[in-house]
């Protein structure tokens, strides 16, 4: 009973192309994010949604787009990857504004070659 | 300035003793603080939260706040092997539009040598 699943779990393609990743979390929490953790291990945050609703969007190209068809469910979509967005990818979910911390699941690895 | 700066280590302690990790922020509105830790090639799991000043004991993890020097610190007892990995300082600050965000510190790492 995993508590947030991220698919796939490695991703390696080529620059250029356009992939997704997804995430879906059980705890019943309403706010979902996606953070992006670099080679030097900087946890970054790129978007959170609280209900569907986007409530974060950081400073992130516009080639990221999330989706969140509930709240129990936050996608990534990424266009035109590039070599810079070689990265360790992790959805975390909350409840609320995440004052009690967050769960994460266990990251997707992305390699742009 | 960072908002959160931790020293990125290596702090490398013997078995058993005492492994002191030190985290300050800049965001004075902060309401929320915390402690994962986070092995190679694994995910970030939360092991502490703090919210108010002094110090939280739970097992052998001991959260301290000290919000007017804007300082949080993480010790651990009796530190083991297997406590080897990097633990991440996450502050949880005010940001415009009423929603909070969660920033993480670069992490420092821990080396408990047997």
């Amino acid at each position: 009973d995993t508590a947030v699943s991220q698919t796939p779990k490695y991703l390696v393609t080529q620059m250029g192309n356009d992939k997704s990743i997804k995430c879906e979390q059980n705890l019943g929490h309403d706010t979902m994010y996606w953070y992006k953790q670099d080679s030097k291990k900087f946890l970054k945050i790129m978007f959170s949604y609280n209900n569907k609703e986007l409530i974060i969007n950081e400073t992130v190209p516009n080639r990221f787009s999330p989706k969140s068809p509930d709240k129990a469910h936050l996608n990534l979509h990424i266009n035109s990857l590039e070599l810079g967005d070689s990265a360790v990818y992790f959805c975390a979910s909350s409840q609320g504004a995440g004052n009690r911390g967050y769960t994460f699941g266990s990251g997707t690895r992305l390699t742009v070659v | 300035q960072k908002e959160v700066e931790q020293n990125s280590g290596p702090l490398s302690v013997p078995e058993g003793a005492i492994a002191s990790l030190n985290c300050t922020y800049s965001d004075r509105g902060s309401q929320s603080f915390f402690w994962y830790r986070q092995y190679s090639g694994k995910s970030p799991e939360l092991i502490m939260s703090i919210y108010s000043n002094g110090d939280k004991e739970d097992g052998r993890f001991t959260a301290q706040l000290n919000k007017a020097s804007q300082y949080v610190s993480l010790l651990i007892r009796d530190s083991q092997p297997s406590d080897s990995a990097t633990y991440l300082c996450a502050v949880n600050g005010r940001r415009g539009g009423g929603y909070q965000k969660v920033t993480f510190g670069t992490g420092t790492k821990l080396q408990v040598i047997p």
